[in-house]
């Protein structure tokens, strides 16, 4: 089976602006989190859809959005863009427990 | 605060001797905790789970225990070998459905010939 897979791989932005990542799990896999990884604060939860539903929610501002497709693809977005937002963002599809991630989207904010 | 706790300074250690990996948390009730591998530039990938009533864990050179009494868990890698550098991550989980794990910051490893 294919590993997760998450598009774009590497994202420059500038304050303010707007972004959309994207990430398709596992084939069967109906659970996907999404991380955000920096070098300060390490991975951390933002949230978790599973059936088109957000499950669990991480503690991150409203700026940070997400979605889940009826083909368990998801979606996240973030708005007006900070600095701060500067990370690797990871997805990870789930099955028994088990989180499968993917490679990451790195998202720079000028 | 809820805290899990890892190792910040790297641990290097010489090929084939055991490597040691400690794991601490505070005010988390985890349903189970989980061992993580990271290699740069790639996302984490799952090593072993071991369940809040499991004491100990095998598979293959790895070996987990879990003491919920003490808040902590270790990691060990015997007969570690160059091939295991690599930054290791805890995480807990206390959803009861869903999953919303908690990582440790990581211990980086050196595994040198």
């Amino acid at each position: 089976k294919a590993g997760v897979t998450q598009t774009p791989r590497y994202l420059i932005k500038t304050r303010g602006q707007q972004v959309t990542l994207s990430c398709s799990p596992i084939s069967g896999h109906r659970s996907v989190s999404w991380y955000q990884q920096t070098p300060g604060q390490g991975l951390q939860f933002l949230f978790e859809y599973f059936s088109e539903t957000q499950r669990n929610k991480g503690n991150f501002p409203g700026r940070f959005s997400g979605r889940q497709f009826s083909n368990s693809r998801s979606e996240m977005n973030v708005s007006t863009l900070e600095l701060g937002d500067s990370a690797l963002y990871l997805c990870a599809s789930s099955l028994r427990d088990r989180q499968f991630f993917g490679p990451g989207t790195r998202l720079t904010v000028l | 605060s809820q805290k899990i706790e890892q190792n910040s300074e790297a641990l290097n250690i010489q090929e084939g001797k055991t490597a040691t990996l400690t794991c601490n948390y505070t005010n988390y009730s985890p349903a189970y905790l989980q061992w993580y591998r990271q290699d740069p530039g790639r996302g984490p990938v799952f090593l072993l789970l071991i369940r809040e009533n499991e004491k100990e864990k095998r598979k293959e050179r790895l070996k987990v225990t879990f003491d919920t009494t003490l808040k902590q868990s270790l990691f060990h890698i015997t007969a570690s070998q160059p091939a295991d550098s690599a930054t290791y991550l805890c995480a807990l989980d206390e959803m009861d459905s869903g999953y919303a794990l908690n990582f440790g910051k990581g211990t980086s490893l050196l595994v040198t010939p």
